[in-house]
């Protein structure tokens, strides 16, 4: 199973909200990334939590607030988001803490900020 | 020098030919360099990967080749299928790294 799971598959939020996006996998992999995509680009690296742990924020606004609950579980906090934020947010994984390794990505939840 | 620069941009194939997709790096330390195939609102899927060991992966119609001399590595589809069209990373990165650095994407149209 490389199977990595995102929630929801869509949001749509106002500029006041709060929301948060979920991933979860199952492949025991101890690094969890989070990578934004705007369309017709490759992916942004945003944060990397390596056993559980914050070991790289690629300078993300403080409206974008990660937390890892345990070694299967990714979540990215959303508050007072701008239109631009719009985009589609990919959770990934891997094996090892490094990107040398296979790694794996969601389906990704597509944010529409409004 | 940490850049992947990946060409061309797009690419039009027709059914049942050979699509090709180059990338080229500078940095001599990368030592992993995966390809990514992503479908319109999907997530990007590990297509096929390559280390500097070896010169050429192939797996089903997927082929990478690989020179280490000139940094450079491609991605070969073989018999290209309508199902083939998609937009293709190459990635590559290295020891130690928690980050893949990315091509630019080749958005592919394989014609029936």
């Amino acid at each position: 199973d490389t199977e990595v799971t995102q929630t929801p598959k869509h949001l749509v939020m106002g500029m006041t909200n709060k929301k948060s996006l979920k991933c979860e996998q199952h492949m025991g992999h101890r690094a969890m990334y989070w990578y934004k995509q705007k369309a017709k680009k490759p992916p942004e690296l945003m944060f990397v939590y390596s056993y559980e742990k914050l070991s790289i924020n690629e300078s993300v606004p403080s409206r974008f607030s990660p937390e890892c609950p345990n070694s299967s579980l990714l979540n990215l906090h959303l508050h007072a988001l701008q239109p631009e934020d719009s985009a589609l947010y990919l959770c990934a994984s891997s094996q090892g803490s490094f990107m040398n390794t296979e790694a794996f990505f969601g389906q990704g939840t597509r944010l529409t900020v409004v | 020098q940490q850049q992947v620069k990946q060409s061309p941009q797009s690419l039009i194939v027709q059914k049942g030919g050979i699509s090709i997709i180059n990338c080229a790096y500078e940095n001599t330390a990368f030592d992993y360099f995966p390809w990514y195939q992503q479908f319109p609102g999907k997530g990007p899927a590990l297509l096929i990967a390559i280390r500097p060991d070896v010169s050429e992966k192939k797996e089903g119609r997927f082929t990478i080749s690989f020179n280490k001399s000139a940094k450079q590595f491609s991605l070969h589809i073989m018999d290209s299928q309508p199902g083939d069209s998609a937009t293709y990373f190459c990635a590559a990165s290295k020891q130690g790294a928690q980050k893949l650095v990315f091509g630019q994407g080749t958005r592919l149209t394989i014609n029936p």
